[in-house]
């Protein structure tokens, strides 16, 4: 069975600070992505990657940055932590032939930003 | 780009009851998703339904691709079932294509 483990359930941060949250899977997936959730509007794509060190922008890039160094690895950044940034952050993967598969997702992470 | 529209967005039941959820979508898409995220914030797939009908359990799903909506059944609905219901659609053929997601159903199921 696929597992995509992100490192924290919740984060407390400070405005300001640069916050990481990273995600691991185990299915040798090639693209991962990054969503984040906030009510009224969805799940919504910050940033994918195809392939290690490749990235592409989602919808909401503005705030994010993210780095893909191993296959199994991929890390969100927030270079300095602002308020409008506290929400649920999603991540999930997906093989590059899907097929009928779906993307996976991990179990969220809760991130407040004080 | 492409719109996802789902209804209700907040849906209220007793245990036992029947309910459908619907996903309205603006183009074409190559594959739709339902999710179930359940109050601990967990995201599960519940069903890859590009077109046609699909069951598992209480729960089925209806995608007419043609005339862009996707249906979401849960029948003898439980406590359990509470959550958030995501729909999302996908286009283009690229292995890394976009998910657009909808903003969700809300559902409550009241003992």
């Amino acid at each position: 069975d696929v597992k995509v483990t992100q490192s924290s359930r919740y984060l407390v941060k400070r405005t300001g600070e640069k916050v990481f949250l990273e995600c691991v899977q185990d299915m040798d997936h090639e693209n991962m992505f990054w969503y984040r959730q906030d009510p009224g509007l969805g799940l919504r794509l910050i940033y994918f990657s195809y392939d290690v060190k490749m990235k592409e922008k989602g919808d909401i890039p503005e705030g994010y940055s993210v780095s893909r160094e191993k296959k199994e690895r991929f890390s969100l950044i927030l270079e300095s932590a602002s308020t409008n940034q506290t929400s649920m952050y999603l991540c999930a993967s997906s093989p590059i032939d899907r097929g009928n598969q779906p993307q996976h997702f991990g179990d969220g992470t809760r991130l407040s930003i004080l | 780009g492409i719109q996802v529209e789902q209804s209700p967005p907040d849906l209220i039941l007793q245990e036992g009851a029947n309910s459908t959820l619907r996903c309205n979508f603006s183009d074409s898409v190559n594959n739709l998703q339902w999710f179930h995220q359940n109050p601990w914030g967990q995201l599960i797939n519940l069903f890859y339904i590009p077109s046609g009908t699909k069951q598992n359990g209480r729960l089925s799903a209806t995608t007419v691709a043609t005339e862009r909506y996707s249906l979401l059944y849960i029948s003898s609905s439980q406590t359990t079932d509470s959550g958030v219901y995501f729909c999302a659609v996908e286009q283009g053929y690229s292995s890394a294509s976009k998910i657009i997601f909808g903003s969700g159903t809300r559902l409550s199921i009241r003992p």
